[in-house]
């Protein structure tokens, strides 16, 4: 089993649409999540951390289900400038700076006219 | 700009050259990181430098040597590679208690 598991998509929908990208992850003793965002061959950016009673930032919110081992990403009002691969990050235990991330294989988005 | 810089952007080299990956940071970050993009896989880890220690991964072959000089430089070196070696190679920067930043990577290009 993948230790972070992504539906690679494409996820193709049209604009004003509302999206949601789903993430499992394999080590229950996973500390820390994140969503980055990475456009086409330029460099990943963290879009947001999922914290556990859930977050939102403008049209995104972000769930974390630690139970299941599941995080979430809802797009809501899709941009044309969302279009990106999305990438679910997890991050074991919290032993600073050596700790590791791992990272989902991404899914990525079109968004369409 | 992300605060972390990388060079060159893009590099092809035959499987008997050496040739250096740099990275560099002024963001004050206390910890540098390789990774190793490939199509359809995920980003993989290569090598933590943390506090000026370096974290083995004991899976990446030893024709890859990371070095790290100081806080702020971190190297990658490369000697006879192989063509599955091509890949897009990202450096990532952090602090303590702060989120990681990558920098725009090179695309490493081996044949």
């Amino acid at each position: 089993r993948k230790e972070v598991e992504q539906d690679p998509g494409p996820f193709n929908v049209p604009e004003g649409a509302t999206v949601a990208f789903n993430c499992t992850y394999s080590n229950s003793a996973s500390q820390s999540f994140f969503w980055y965002r990475q456009d086409c061959r330029k460099e990943p950016k963290l879009l947001m951390s999922v914290y556990s009673s859930g977050n939102e930032d403008g049209r995104f919110t972000a769930q974390l289900n630690r139970a299941s081992q599941y995080i979430s990403l809802l797009i809501r009002d899709s941009k044309l400038s969302d279009s990106a691969t999305y990438l679910c990050v997890v991050k074991a235990g919290n032993t600073g700076t050596a700790s590791k991330l791992t990272f989902g294989t991404g899914t990525r988005l079109q968004v369409t006219l | 700009e992300t605060g972390v810089t990388q060079t060159p952007r893009h590099l092809v080299m035959g499987m008997t050259n050496k040739k250096s990956l740099k990275c560099e940071q002024h963001l004050g970050h206390n910890a540098m990181y390789w990774y190793k993009q490939s199509a359809k896989k995920p980003l993989e880890l290569m090598f933590v430098y943390s506090l000026e220690e370096r974290v083995e991964n004991n899976s990446v072959p030893s024709r890859f040597s990371p070095e790290c000089p100081n806080s702020s430089h971190l190297f990658l070196h490369l000697h006879t590679l192989q063509p599955e070696d091509s890949a897009l190679y990202l450096c990532a920067s952090r602090k303590t208690g702060y989120g990681y930043t990558f920098g725009s990577g090179t695309r490493l290009t081996v044949v």
